[in-house]
């Protein structure tokens, strides 16, 4: 059972451009959300996040949108560079049920490909 | 300041042996978390530790364990492998393991093959 979708595998766009990269969530205990952007050979590196009493967060060239009654977030990369491209991976937890703890569940990620 | 390490960093075994891989968190972070990387199942949660004790435990069957040690550091072990058992093994920490203030921090994994 996939909690945490990530549907478009990959996805190109020019530089300069914006990148639109979607996720849904199933479960209705999830109340945070994180993107995590991952390169070959690394470990995922951490992005941006979201609460679920917000519905946008910005940070730099990245800003997160979340949809609660629709179970999406979305991240958009504005403007997008060559540096960007990396696979990223939306990532949910239920703060409530964990005791406070880290428990994630991720998506399978998009793979980003910013061409110039 | 360091970041997390992870040894070794890849590792080949056979069907039914044992393996441990450890995990060397930042400076002063207390919680160490364990992920499972597979093409087919993405990045599954395994457990977490914070101070000594598992806080968290995900769906994976008894064959994997862990502990985390006084100074922090961890330890996962796999019991009789199987050639499933073949992904990368990623370690995360963060001062206190509160996702909203501190994002987990990922070592570079440790890679499993099970022949």
């Amino acid at each position: 059972d996939q909690q945490v979708k990530q549907n478009s595998p990959s996805l190109s766009v020019q530089e300069g451009r914006i990148s639109i990269l979607n996720c849904d969530y199933t479960n209705s205990m999830f109340d945070y959300f994180l993107w995590y952007k991952k390169y070959p050979a690394e470990g995922p590196t951490f992005l941006i996040s979201i609460s679920s009493i917000k519905d946008k967060n910005e940070d730099g060239r990245f800003t997160v949108f979340l949809n609660k009654s629709a179970k999406h977030l979305s991240l958009h990369i504005v403007p997008s560079q060559p540096g960007d491209s990396a696979v990223y991976f939306c990532a949910a937890t239920p703060t409530i049920l964990t005791g406070g703890g880290n428990k994630l569940t991720f998506g399978t990620g998009t793979q980003l490909k910013v061409e110039l | 300041k360091a970041g997390v390490t992870q040894t070794p960093r890849y590792l080949i075994k056979t069907r039914g042996q044992q393996v441990t891989l450890s995990c060397s968190p930042i400076s002063g972070h207390r919680s160490v978390s364990w992920y499972q990387q597979t093409p087919g199942q993405g990045l599954q949660f395994l457990f977490e530790y914070f101070s000594e004790t598992q806080r968290n435990k995900g769906n994976f069957p008894g064959r994997f364990s862990g502990r985390q040690f006084s100074n922090s550091r961890s330890e996962m072990n796999v019991s009789t492998l199987e050639l499933g058992d073949s992904a990368l093994y990623l370690c995360a920490s963060s001062p206190r393991g509160k996702p909203d203030n501190s994002p987990l921090h990922f070592g570079n994994g440790t890679r499993l093959t099970v022949t």
